[in-house]
């Protein structure tokens, strides 16, 4: 069965003090992993794809890379407003079909000032 | 920038009414989506949309949920009757077109959500 497992369930950090979340993942057929970020009560927000292992994608403070096994999502000295839930997700290869997204339960990331 | 809006943004109903849930993803978009997230767990996929017809379902989509584009912008999901447990954030997404794995974009963008309360 297809999984996605997101560590750790939550993170504080105070301002400026750089840090990784972590997912990794168990799919039949990778076909894209993606990262979002949500704010409470609000969707999922697209950050980052990544589709092979070694590819690596940056934004800002974030920057995310990707193994066989797993993607790190990478923060640089963050600030207060990096504050949310980051959402790991993946696409799996279901033959034909254009596949469905599959979630982690996501990293709650508190930065105090 | 273009983004995917869903409405009512709260709906609340009881047990037993059908509600339908309204979405017009971006305009250039070929795929449709809706997905749900109860408080506190993680986002599940329910159904996916593309030429006018359901491309795949998980087994949380049964007979009391179906989808419809009525017309060349919405996007529906309707609940025929409604159950406590169908209490959740349902979220429509889009993505463009796929012309192939290189350049491919797969990236799903999401709406804001509609948080639906059954009592």
């Amino acid at each position: 069965e297809d999984q996605v497992t997101q560590s750790p369930e939550a993170l504080r950090l105070q301002e400026g003090e750089s840090s990784s979340l972590n997912c990794s993942y168990t799919v039949s057929g990778l076909r894209g992993l993606f990262w979002y970020r949500q704010d409470p009560g609000k969707g999922p927000e697209f950050l980052f794809t990544l589709y092979s292992a070694g590819e690596e994608k940056e934004k800002e403070r974030l920057k995310a890379t990707l193994t066989k096994k797993e993607s790190f999502l990478h923060i640089t000295a963050p600030k207060p407003e990096d504050s949310a839930t980051y959402l790991c997700a993946v696409l799996t290869n279901y033959g034909g079909s254009q596949g469905n997204l599959i979630f982690g339960k996501g990293t709650k990331l508190s930065v105090k000032p | 920038e273009p983004e995917v809006t869903q409405t009512p943004s709260h709906q609340v109903t009881q047990m037993g009414q059908e509600v339908i849930l309204r979405c017009v993803p971006i305009s250039n978009h070929l795929y449709f989506y809706w997905y749900r997230q109860i408080l506190g767990q993680k986002v599940e996929f329910l159904v996916s949309f593309y030429n006018n017809e359901i491309s795949e379902k998980s087994e949380i989509f049964d007979d009391q949920f179906s989808v419809e584009r009525p017309d060349g912008s919405n996007f529906t999901l309707k609940i025929r009757s409604t159950k406590l447990e169908d209490s959740a954030m349902y979220f429509c997404a889009s993505r463009q077109h796929a012309t192939g794995f290189q350049g491919a974009k797969r990236e799903q963008y999401f709406g804001p959500g509609t948080r639906l309360t059954v009592t």
